[in-house]
């Protein structure tokens, strides 16, 4: 079973829309939760972390439930700009960090 | 913010020579640096962790002495790839942590090495 698993998309919404990103990991014991977007043949870029209460920035809101092992990210009012792919970050003990495959998102005109 | 960069980030060699990545955090200091793959459509997969003055950590799987890697300082780490192969071409990225063992100590990517090996 792989540590971190996203469905890979892709997700086509029209701008404007919503849409939401979940992602599943196996261990219990991680301790942080990321959001990373990679654009096309670029390197990951954070978007932000996610922290135990959940938290919001700007049209980005990341939410962890620790009771079921995810973590989901919700983008309002989608740009074409939001195009891109969203990794999933897992991370236990100091060195560990565990890579969702990525779930790509198309926001279309 | 924090920049890290990597050099080369393209390089085509011919199977059997070794190729020399350099990873460099520019603007703070690294205690521990990530060396990930990622090949076509699939996500970033870890092949070592490289902490300055000693011995990296390799993921399993990762052979050791294909792959080497030199953490000499706090702001550069090595990966060399030896007798490189076809099969050995990827994208090549690297990652740089800050020090300190806050849980949310997030990783800043170098913007990737392309190799190619014909």
């Amino acid at each position: 079973r792989k540590e971190v698993e996203q469905d890979p998309g892709p997700f086509n919404v029209p701008e404007g829309a919503t849409v939401a990103f979940n992602c599943t990991y196996s261990n219990s014991a991680s301790q942080s939760f990321f959001w990373y977007r990679q654009d096309c043949r670029k390197e990951p870029k954070l978007l932000m972390s996610v922290y135990s209460s959940g938290n919001e920035d700007g049209r980005f809101t990341a939410q962890l439930n620790r009771a079921s092992q995810y973590i989901s990210l919700l983008i309002r009012d989608s740009k074409l700009s939001d195009s891109a792919t969203y990794l999933c970050v897992v991370r236990y003990n100091f060195n560990k960090f565990y890579f969702g495959s990525g779930t790509k998102l198309n926001v279309k005109p | 913010g924090a920049v890290v960069s990597q050099h080369p980030s393209w390089v085509i060699c011919k199977s059997g020579t070794s190729v020399k990545i350099e990873c460099r955090s520019l603007d703070f200091q690294a205690t521990t640096m990530f060396w990930y793959r990622q090949f076509p459509k699939q996500s970033l997969m870890l092949m070592a962790t490289s902490n300055e003055g000693s011995k990296a950590t390799y993921e399993q799987g990762v052979e050791k002495d294909k792959f080497l890697i030199n953490h000499a300082s706090l702001t550069l780490s090595t990966l060399t790839v030896t007798s490189a192969h076809p099969e050995d071409s990827s994208f090549y990225i690297c990652s740089a942590q800050r020090g300190g063992q806050s849980s949310y100590n997030e990783q800043f990517f170098g913007p990737g090495t392309r190799l190619t090996v014909l």
